[in-house]
């Protein structure tokens, strides 16, 4: 079935620092994939997605790829603020099912 | 208007005893699901729904029984809970079989004393 494998945490970054979080995923098919975001004590929220490869999914600053031949599909903000600071989860999508990564949770010092 | 509501909130309860969590959503969509989040964040998948009917049970033990009255609704029955059982427990849909977003619920954060 799907995996999802992202960088374990906690990521500890200064405000206006670069961030990646690094996730690939194996799948059969053609998966979407996902970044969500979950702030403490909420639900998990679309941050964004791509659906076919070479694809980009932006939102708020952030990004990322759907890269096919590496299997990778990395978070990347130019900038963070302390306001980003949460747990993001990587998702590989499949028939009636979701997979999720373990989750990062990301600290961004003032 | 919340797009996916569970509750309750918070369930404080005893081993051994028998409790339900509600979900409903009012996107129209017709697949729903149940995830377990570990205290370590982990979140995995334990049923997905289909216009009322079950299409994936994750090798979930059958002390847990879904329910779907109509494809707006999915709700949790757990019965003789455990310690083990401990967790947040999120309710989500989609529109589609899995390839646009799926929407959470808040979540309900059970703690089996």
């Amino acid at each position: 079935g799907n995996s999802v494998t992202q960088m374990e945490g906690p990521v500890t970054l200064s405000e206006e620092a670069f961030l990646t979080i690094n996730c690939t995923y194996t799948a059969t098919g053609y998966p979407s994939l996902f970044w969500y975001v979950q702030y403490p004590g909420e639900g998990l929220q679309l941050l964004l997605k791509a659906t076919k490869a070479d694809d980009k999914g932006s939102n708020k600053g952030f990004e990322a790829t759907y890269r096919k031949e590496t299997t990778s599909f990395h978070l990347e903000k130019g900038s963070v603020q302390v306001s980003d600071s949460a747990v993001y989860f990587c998702a590989c999508s499949g028939t009636y099912k979701y997979i999720f990564g373990t989750g990062t949770r990301l600290k961004v010092l003032a | 208007d919340t797009a996916v509501s569970q509750t309750p909130k918070y369930l404080v309860t005893q081993m051994g005893n028998d409790k339900s969590i509600k979900c409903e959503q009012n996107l129209g969509h017709d697949t729903m699901y149940w995830y377990k989040q570990d205290s370590k964040k982990f979140l995995k998948i334990m049923f997905s729904y289909n216009n009322k009917e079950l299409i994936i049970n994750e090798t979930v033990p059958n002390r847990f029984s879904p329910k779907s009255p109509d494809k707006a609704h999915l709700n949790l029955h757990i019965n003789s809970l455990e310690l083990g059982d401990s967790a947040v427990y999120f309710c989500a849909s989609s529109q589609d079989s899995g390839y646009e977003k799926l929407f959470f619920g808040s979540g309900t954060q059970l703690s089996v004393l």
